[in-house]
């Protein structure tokens, strides 16, 4: 079945530091990958999705290159700050599981000043 | 204004009671889902809807029951409860039901099972 493995958190960095949290997938099928930020008592948001291979997603300084060979997704940021502190989900949909999406485990950042 | 609506936001409750969680999304969207996510499992599926017809069920217990009565509403009653079901349970919608749409999420209803 369909699976997603990230980084283990925390990851605890400095501000202005750069950012990369590895995602790995599996799935026989060829899916949209999401990236999806969770803040403290709030649901998840998308914070960019890419449907295709070979091409990147973006979004407030976060980017994620969707690389069918070597089934990753990772999610990188030049300069991290205090406000990104939260909890970071990769996740993917397929046509061969109703469309439903699998969410990794998440990777909590702490970004201090 | 929020745009998904879920309620209560917190909810304590006995084992073997019955509960439902209420869902409301005013984006205009035809398809909704429910999450749960605990310790145990971040973000766990459990339901898709799309205009009011079941078409995912990942839920192995049956004491859970989405029930549609608009197309912008998707409540989860949540029957014979048990310690183990404590969880915050997340509404999402999308646009469409497909692999590609972009779900929103609900601020959660945190569950506490005594």
């Amino acid at each position: 079945g369909d699976s997603v493995t990230q980084t283990e958190g925390p990851v605890t960095l400095s501000e202005g530091t750069s950012l990369t949290v590895n995602c790995s997938y599996e799935t026989k099928q060829y899916p949209t990958l999401f990236w999806y930020v969770q803040y403290p008592g709030e649901g998840p948001q998308l914070l960019f999705k890419v449907p295709k291979a070979n091409e990147k997603g973006s979004s407030r300084g976060f980017e994620a290159t969707y690389n069918k060979e070597a089934t990753s997704f990772h999610l990188q940021k030049a300069s991290v700050q205090e406000s990104d502190s939260a909890v970071y989900y990769c996740a993917l949909s397929d046509r061969d599981n109703n469309n439903r999406i699998f969410f990794g485990d998440g990777t909590q950042l702490v970004v201090k000043p | 204004d929020p745009k998904i609506i879920q309620k209560p936001k917190y909810l304590v409750a006995v084992t073997g009671s019955e509960k439902i969680l209420i869902c409301e999304q005013y984006l205009g969207h035809n398809a909704m889902y429910w999450y749960r996510q605990s310790a145990k499992k971040p973000l766990e599926f459990m339901f898709s809807y799309s205009y009011q017809k079941l078409m995912d069920n990942q839920t192995a217990s049956s004491r859970f029951q989405p029930q549609s009565s608009k197309k912008n509403h998707l409540d989860l009653q949540i029957t014979a409860l048990k310690p183990d079901d404590s969880a915050t349970y997340f509404c999402a919608s999308s646009h469409d039901w497909g692999f590609y749409a972009e779900q929103f999420f609900g601020p959660g209803t945190r569950l506490t099972v005594l």
